[in-house]
């Protein structure tokens, strides 16, 4: 069964303290892997989407990678605006349509 | 270039009642997906339209159904309210079935 899982559920940082985000999955294929930004009782805002291993994407302070099981979003030098929940999507070849999610992680910077 | 939109914000229903949510897409995009999210949970994916004919369908009941409109904009419609069915409703449009998905707002629905 394709699944997503999201680890830490909830980080806190101090402004400036860089760290990870993981989302490690398992699927049948993997066709895309997306990264999202939700803001509190909003709708996702599109970040990166990755399509083979060993591919990255850049953002301002994030930078997204990806292997064979897993994706890490990295956060350099946050903000307390980068405050939000990061959802992961994967998108199978056989399925194509449907994005899979995880649970997301819920990130707190502290100024 | 005008994104995806969702009406109504929020909507508060009682337990039997039905509702229909609704989603225009963005320019371009012929392709429009409703997903149910929990709080605390990730999205959930109920179904796809692309151009008008559902296509692809997650874990939902019957009770929920939708349509896809000519200009692309379509509906959500959940019968027989339950109070689990209390949750946002996202909806997403793409350029095709396969490319990425950008949401809408979201409509905020309550069950009582």
């Amino acid at each position: 069964e394709d699944q997503v899982t999201q680890s830490p559920e909830a980080l806190r940082l101090q402004e400036g303290e860089s760290s990870s985000l993981n989302c490690s999955y398992t699927v049948s294929g993997l066709r895309g892997l997306f990264w999202y930004r939700q803001d509190p009782g909003k709708g996702p805002e599109f970040l990166f989407t990755l399509y083979s291993a060993g591919e990255e994407k850049e953002k301002e302070r994030l930078k997204a990678t990806l292997t064979k099981k897993e994706s890490f979003l990295h956060i350099t030098a946050p903000k307390p605006e980068d405050s939000a929940t990061y959802l992961c999507a994967v998108q199978a070849e056989y399925n194509f349509n449907k994005f899979y999610f995880g649970s997301g992680t819920k990130l707190n910077v502290k100024p | 270039e005008t994104g995806v939109t969702q009406s109504p914000t929020h909507l508060i229903k009682t337990r039997g009642q039905q509702v229909t949510l609704r989603c225009s897409s963005q320019s371009g995009h012929n392709t429009v997906s409703w997903y149910q999210q929990a709080l605390g949970q990730g999205p959930q994916f109920i179904f796809q339209y692309y151009r008008e004919e559902e296509n692809g369908r997650g874990n939902f009941p019957p009770r929920f159904s939708g349509l896809q409109f000519p200009n692309y904009s379509s509906e959500l419609n959940v019968n027989a309210l339950e109070l689990d069915d209390s949750a946002l409703y996202l909806c997403a449009s793409s350029y095709l079935a396969e490319d990425t998905q950008y949401f809408g707002p979201g409509t905020r629905l309550t069950v009582l």
